[in-house]
């Protein structure tokens, strides 16, 4: 498997401020991870795909200007929401993807709770 | 167009009877499939995995069976305990983009 965190676990924020969320992968070397967001009672919603050392992917509505990703390093990307207004309000979750045998497993981080006032 | 379905929003079982939790794909090209389990206010956890190569796989109580001509698997869980109760999402992948396509997720009840 693979061991993830994020931080913080949860943010409270004013409207128009930007909040920072980190996701690490502790004990292997990630080039891919992904983010995703999830509102109440809703599956998971895929918004990018974070390469070590290039531009993210971002999935068909989702700004780019707005989530900002930055993968710096094989252990860390992390996900800015830039003027962050109540709706942006949501769970993100990180992932990072380990492929084994030819195939691609996720292992996710336990979260981040934005509550945007 | 969904391509990844649970039609099962929720699932109460007895404890120590057996779960069962489906999932039905439409994409051919899917040739790898997962089943992950969330409680609320986490990150999903992942429990089991298989490829399209198999039609069976068993970790412990969970065994994942896969019926690629009627495109779907279903997750066995046996002996039900109380703490299996959480909501439970299937996702494919296909090998050229490893993007996880998931369902809507079944919520699991286990009863005492």
């Amino acid at each position: 498997g693979a061991v993830v965190s994020q931080h913080p676990s949860r943010v409270i924020c004013k409207s128009g401020t930007s909040v920072k969320i980190e996701c690490r992968s502790l004990d292997f070397q990630a080039t891919t991870m992904f983010w995703y967001r999830q509102f109440p009672k809703q599956s998971l919603m895929l918004m990018a795909t974070s390469n070590e050392g290039s531009k993210a992917t971002y999935e068909q509505g989702v700004e780019k200007d707005k989530f900002l990703i930055n993968h710096a390093s094989l252990t860390l990307s992390t996900l800015t929401v830039t003027s962050a207004h109540p709706e942006d309000s949501s769970f993100y979750i990180c992932s990072v993807g380990r492929r084994e045998g030819g195939q691609e497993t996720q292992y996710f981080g336990p979260g981040t709770r934005l509550l945007v006032l | 167009d969904q391509q990844v379905k649970q039609n099962s929003p929720s699932l109460s079982v007895q404890e120590g009877r057996i779960s069962i939790l489906n999932c039905d794909y439409t994409n051919s090209m899917f040739d790898y499939f997962l089943w992950y389990k969330k409680y609320p206010a986490e990150g999903p956890t992942f429990l089991i995995s298989i490829s399209s190569i198999k039609d069976k796989n068993e970790d412990g109580r969970f065994t994942v069976f896969l019926n690629k001509s009627a495109k779907h698997l279903s997750l066995h869980i046996v002996p039900s305990q109380p703490g299996d109760s959480a909501v439970y999402f299937c996702a494919a992948s296909a090998t050229s983009n490893y993007q996880l396509i998931w369902g809507a997720g079944t919520k699991l009840i286990i009863k005492p």
